[in-house]
């Protein structure tokens, strides 16, 4: 069955402190991995997919096919950084339906 | 170029009632996902649309269902509406193959 799993439901660091959201996943087939973050009184938004390996917002993730992971991290938390953030996967190339983690949410303290 | 839009923005309705929620794509897109977003349980996959078809469905009663207009717009309908309907719906358009866009959802509350 296809699942991702955020461990934890809320993680809170200081200004300046490195952050790492965690994210497992299960699934059969080849997925493609995203991380949706959502500030508050906004909208759900894309932050970034493994296909494109880029960093946005100082975030970066990378795929860990052997320990089915897809952790985000950025070195240097800011404030800015507050909101809820999704991990999410679906199969590659294929569109279709997104199985989304329980969220995780990130408090950044001054 | 407009983002997806969703209506009503807040809907009320009593127990036993149907619920009409509405979602305009992004001009092209012509994939519509409906997820529900219910206090401590995350996204749930409601419903896939595409090309005026349904593609999968998640694991929610017939009570659920929808459409899809020729012109991409979706409709999410809810018969009977019980207490653990009230969530916030959200409805997300892509075009094939790439990410999605999500709307700002239906705060649905059922009394």
């Amino acid at each position: 069955a296809q699942r991702v799993t955020q461990p934890e439901k809320l993680l809170s660091v200081f200004k300046g402190a490195p952050v790492e959201l965690k994210c497992n996943y299960s699934y059969s087939g080849s997925p493609e991995l995203f991380w949706y973050v959502q500030y508050s009184r906004q909208r759900l938004q894309l932050l970034l997919r493994h296909i494109s390996r880029e960093s946005i917002k100082g975030f970066t993730a990378d795929l860990n096919k052997g320990e089915t992971s897809f952790h985000l991290k950025k070195p240097f938390a800011q404030e800015e950084d507050s909101a809820m953030y999704y991990c999410a996967l679906s199969r590659v190339n294929q569109g279709g339906k997104l199985i989304f983690g329980q969220g995780t949410e990130l408090s950044v303290k001054p | 170029e407009a983002g997806v839009t969703q209506s009503p923005t807040h809907l009320i309705k009593t127990r036993g009632q149907q619920a009409t929620l509405r979602c305009s794509p992004i001009s092209g897109h012509t994939s519509v996902y409906w997820y529900q977003q219910a206090l401590g349980l995350g996204l749930q996959f409601l419903l896939w649309y595409d090309e005026g078809e349904e593609r999968n469905r998640g694991n929610f009663p017939p009570r659920f269902s929808g459409r899809q207009f020729p012109n991409y717009s979706s409709e999410l309908n809810v018969n009977a509406l019980e207490l653990e309907d009230s969530a916030l719906y959200l409805c997300a358009s892509s075009l094939a193959r790439s990410g999605y866009t999500f709307g700002s959802g239906t705060r649905l509350t059922v009394v």
